[in-house]
């Protein structure tokens, strides 16, 4: 079961706040935040390894629960460019103990001006 | 520093035909993982290698093959291609292997329809 984000689709005004959350029914070790505009690959936004870590990165910034298996993506005063899809991303090992990564099911967000 | 390439940008081929998709990983990555995309989805994990060897493996039939070489370049072969292999086909580049540290840098991409 991969990760489930939610909410899965939302719609903003420029310079509105949004909240993106991640939630795994496995343990999470290290979660991984991407953005993918149409048409192009995901580019990777950030990376958190440990629980209750929280980074930044200009007016995105994120936090990871790793008692809760959760971790949210918050997108403060949203720009146009930041409309896309939004997808966490973690790291389990298979049944054979073998390295697979998942991504969650995406968070379609666009920004209108 | 050069990014992740991948050849080529698209691709159509018939059912039970084989495909090879290749890849340059970014430099001083010595990792590269593999992802299809269907329309719509999310990126779905094939396999990773991790200094020529698969270091990991998603839910894929055998069909589904890899290679690295010693310069961490790596190609990605599909035999007898059916029609829901038609998707984007994403290679991504990292340093070090299993881990928490894979910050992953995408390629553009292959799009391959089958036909």
């Amino acid at each position: 079961q991969q990760p489930v984000q939610s909410p899965q689709a939302v719609i903003l005004r420029e310079g509105e706040d949004a909240v993106i959350n991640c939630s795994s029914s496995k343990a999470l070790y290290s979660v991984h935040w991407y953005r993918q505009k149409h048409g192009e690959a995901p580019v990777f936004l950030m990376i958190l390894l440990k629980g209750g870590e929280q980074k930044g990165h200009d007016k995105i910034s994120a936090s990871f629960n790793e008692k809760k298996q959760q971790s949210s993506l918050y997108l403060t005063a949203s720009q146009l460019s930041y409309s896309g899809t939004y997808f966490c991303g973690t790291e389990w090992a298979g049944a054979s103990g073998t390295y697979k990564y998942i991504f969650g099911t995406g968070t379609r967000l666009k920004v209108l001006a | 520093e050069t990014g992740v390439t991948q050849s080529p940008t698209h691709l159509i081929k018939t059912r039970g035909q084989q495909v090879t998709l290749r890849c340059s990983s970014q430099s001083g990555h010595n990792t590269v993982s593999w992802y299809q995309q269907a329309l719509g989805q999310g990126p779905q994990f094939i396999f990773q290698y991790y200094r020529e060897e698969e270091n990991g493996r998603g839910n894929f039939p055998p069909r589904f093959s890899g290679l690295q070489f010693p310069n961490y370049s790596s190609e990605l072969n599909v035999n007898a291609l059916e029609l829901d292999d038609s998707a984007l086909y994403l290679c991504a580049s990292s340093r070090g292997g299993t881990g928490y540290y894979n910050e992953q840098f995408f390629g553009p991409g292959t799009r391959l329809t089958v036909l």
